[in-house]
Order: C-alpha cells, then sequence, then structure tokens
C-alpha cells in the first residue's frame, strides 16, 4: 500500500529558478514529515522535516510546506543549483510507530545550468 | 560523512546462503534501524531496534530475517536464506541518543546486496 506518493518521477529545472517538488499522502495519522536528498551510491541524507503542528518550515534555501486538509506537502528549493540535482524522498511517521517512516518512490531532480 | 558506517559496500551470495550485514555507528545511539531499496523500488522499513530489542518489524521482515547487536556497537542484520528477491540496497540507519520523537533518521551509505 502506497500511503506516500510521489507522483513525478522526475523533474528538470535551471539554475537559479525555484524547484517544486510534492508529496501527497493517505494515511492521516502520520504527524511527522521529512524531506531526504539522495546522490547515487550514498544513502539518503536528511535534508528538512516538519511536524504536523506547523504549515511551513524553512532552512536556508529549503523549505517544506504542509497541507493537512489536502494530505499534501512540498519542497520548495530557491534559487536551485547544480548541486541539489539528486532523487529527492518524501517521508512520513506516525508518532505511535516510532521512528518507521514511510517513504515515496522519489523525485528525480535536475538541475541544468 | 555519514554517520554510520556500513560493511561491506558491496555483497554478492548465492540463493540459498546466510549473509550478514554490517552497521556500526559513530556515536552511542539506543535506536537503530534497516531499510531496503529494491532497484527502482521505494524505500521500506524493515525494522527497528531500542535497547537491544526489536521494536517494530515490517511484515518483509519475515523469519528469514534477524537482527542483533552482539557485542555493544555493531548493529547486524542476517538473512539466513537469500531468495532472489532479497537482491536490494539495505540501509542502516540511527535515531538519536534521547528517545524524543520528532528527530530525523541518519542513513549509512548502504550495502548492496546481490543474489545470484
Amino acid at each position: 500500500d502506497q500511503q506516500v506518493k510521489q507522483n513525478s518521477p522526475s523533474l528538470s529545472v535551471q539554475e537559479g529558478r525555484i524547484s517544486i517538488l510534492n508529496c501527497d499522502y493517505t494515511n492521516s495519522m502520520f504527524d511527522y514529515f521529512l524531506w531526504y536528498k539522495k546522490y547515487p551510491a550514498e544513502g539518503p541524507t536528511f535534508l528538512i522535516s516538519i511536524s504536523s503542528i506547523k504549515d511551513k518550515n524553512e532552512d536556508g534555501r529549503f523549505t517544506v510546506f504542509l497541507n493537512k486538509s489536502a494530505k499534501h506537502l512540498s519542497l520548495h528549493i530557491v534559487p536551485s543549483q547544480p548541486g541539489d540535482s539528486a532523487v529527492y524522498f518524501c517521508a512520513a511517521s506516525v508518532k505511535d510507530s516510532g521512528y518507521a517512516l514511510n517513504f515515496g518512490k522519489g523525485t528525480s531532480l535536475l538541475v541544468t545550468p | 560523512e555519514p554517520e554510520v558506517t556500513q560493511t561491506p559496500s558491496h555483497q554478492v551470495t548465492q540463493m540459498g546462503q546466510e549473509v550478514i550485514l554490517r552497521c556500526v555507528p559513530i556515536s552511542n545511539h539506543l535506536y537503530f534501524y534497516w531499510y531496503r531499496q529494491i532497484l527502482g523500488q521505494k524505500v521500506e522499513f524493515l525494522v527497528s531496534f531500542y535497547n537491544n530489542e526489536i521494536s517494530e518489524k515490517s511484515e518483509i521482515f519475515d523469519d528469514q530475517f534477524s537482527v542483533e547487536r552482539p557485542d555493544g556497537s555493531n548493529f547486524t542484520l542476517k538473512i539466513r536464506s537469500t531468495k532472489l528477491e532479497d537482491s536490494a540496497m539495505y540501509f542502516c540507519a540511527r535515531g538519536r541518543e534521547r528517545s524524543s520523537y520528532n528527530s530525523p533518521l541518519h542513513f549509512g551509505n548502504g550495502t548492496r546486496l546481490t543474489v545470484t
């Protein structure tokens, strides 16, 4: 069962522009959401997170937005840089499940010069 | 630099053989996890391990799998009799030292397991 969905397998953005990566979820019990970045031959690297009590969290060029009513979150990267090219995974967890994360399938972002 | 070190980086084994994947956290943490990613698919939760016990496991983590922390440092995942469909990247992750919720997991670089 795909509880976390990333419907865009790939995204291409020009350097300097905004990258918007989207994620939808079906489990209304999720209360903690994360974005991970993954380069080939490496493990997922934590990028940014948001708890369900917030609707926005910002860290430098990265901002995560959470719309609980729509069960939707997005990651904005601005300005995008070529080094941001990677696969981005959305993940979510439920408090009572401990730390087990449900991942989406990922979106491959390519930032072109 | 990853905060957990996984060995080996690549393991090739024959179907039916046992494999042990290892994870060494850099600092002393209580929470450990194993995830796997079959090629082209999502990262899937296998098992969480807290205070030297399994705290949660997924339906993937059947009787062929086991975890332990034999020497208080290394954290291992054993697959007793490998199947072709066990071929995947296996990621170890650690949680924060304190059992506070809403903290991210930090992953190792993974072990690529190839079952032939």
